[in-house]
């Protein structure tokens, strides 16, 4: 069936420095995947989603390719800042249907 | 803005008490969800309506049922309250990405939360 793989956190990191979360999916034909973003006390918003493959997303200095060849969609940062800090899922919507999947969740804590 | 709005953040509630945990969207959406979100368990699926008076089981149907009366407005009910239901439950709505329902699913739009203890 349908599933989303994510990078098992937590993840801490320093300000400024460089950000991969890792996502990988299995799915049939051709799903949308997308990124949320999950801060403390807050339910989930979407940070950035691709519909097709090779398609970037990007949202806030964040960026994730769809590549169809790897079945992946790494989510990437080149500068994290303290207000980054959150919960990050990968998701998948696959082709056909009303379901949808999520990653566990990556924590990330940016720190000064 | 598409908004989904739950009712309580925050709830507190006695082993064996009936709970009702409402939501309500904002743009006609088809789908909508109910999810709990447990530490390192991710989001986990109770049910999901895909049309008024239409509901499907999701992963961790058992203790849960749902209502969905009215389009906009998509009721989980915990007949009897257990400690083991104490979570943060988390309401999403969604269209689909094609015409009708050809397509699948675009972006679920998500609700604030309810935490909810069980005592």
């Amino acid at each position: 069936g349908d599933s989303v793989t994510q990078m098992e956190g937590p993840v801490t990191l320093s300000e400024e420095a460089f950000l991969t979360i890792n996502c990988t999916y299995t799915a049939t034909g051709y799903p949308s995947l997308f990124w949320y973003v999950q801060y403390p006390g807050e339910g989930l918003q979407l940070l950035l989603k691709a519909t097709k493959a090779d398609d970037k997303g990007s949202n806030k200095g964040f960026e994730a390719t769809y590549r169809k060849e790897t079945t992946s969609f790494h989510l990437e940062k080149g500068s994290v800042q303290v207000s980054d800090s959150a919960v990050y899922f990968c998701a998948l919507s696959p082709y056909t249907g009303n379901q949808f999947y999520f990653g566990t969740g990556t924590s990330l804590t940016v720190i000064p | 803005d598409v908004k989904v709005t739950q009712s309580s953040r925050y709830l507190v509630k006695r082993t064996g008490e009936k709970v009702f945990l409402e939501c309500v969207q904002d743009m006609d959406h088809e789908n909508m969800f109910w999810y709990r979100q447990d530490p390192g368990l991710g989001l986990r699926l109770i049910y999901f309506s895909y049309d008024v008076k239409m509901k499907e089981k999701g992963d961790i149907p058992e203790g849960y049922s749902v209502s969905r009366e009215k389009k906009e407005r998509f009721s989980l009910i915990l007949e009897s309250a257990s400690t083991n239901q104490t979570s943060m439950y988390l309401c999403a709505s969604s269209f689909y990405e094609g015409a009708g329902t050809s397509g699948g699913l675009n972006e679920q739009f998500f609700g604030p939360g309810t935490r909810l203890t069980v005592l």
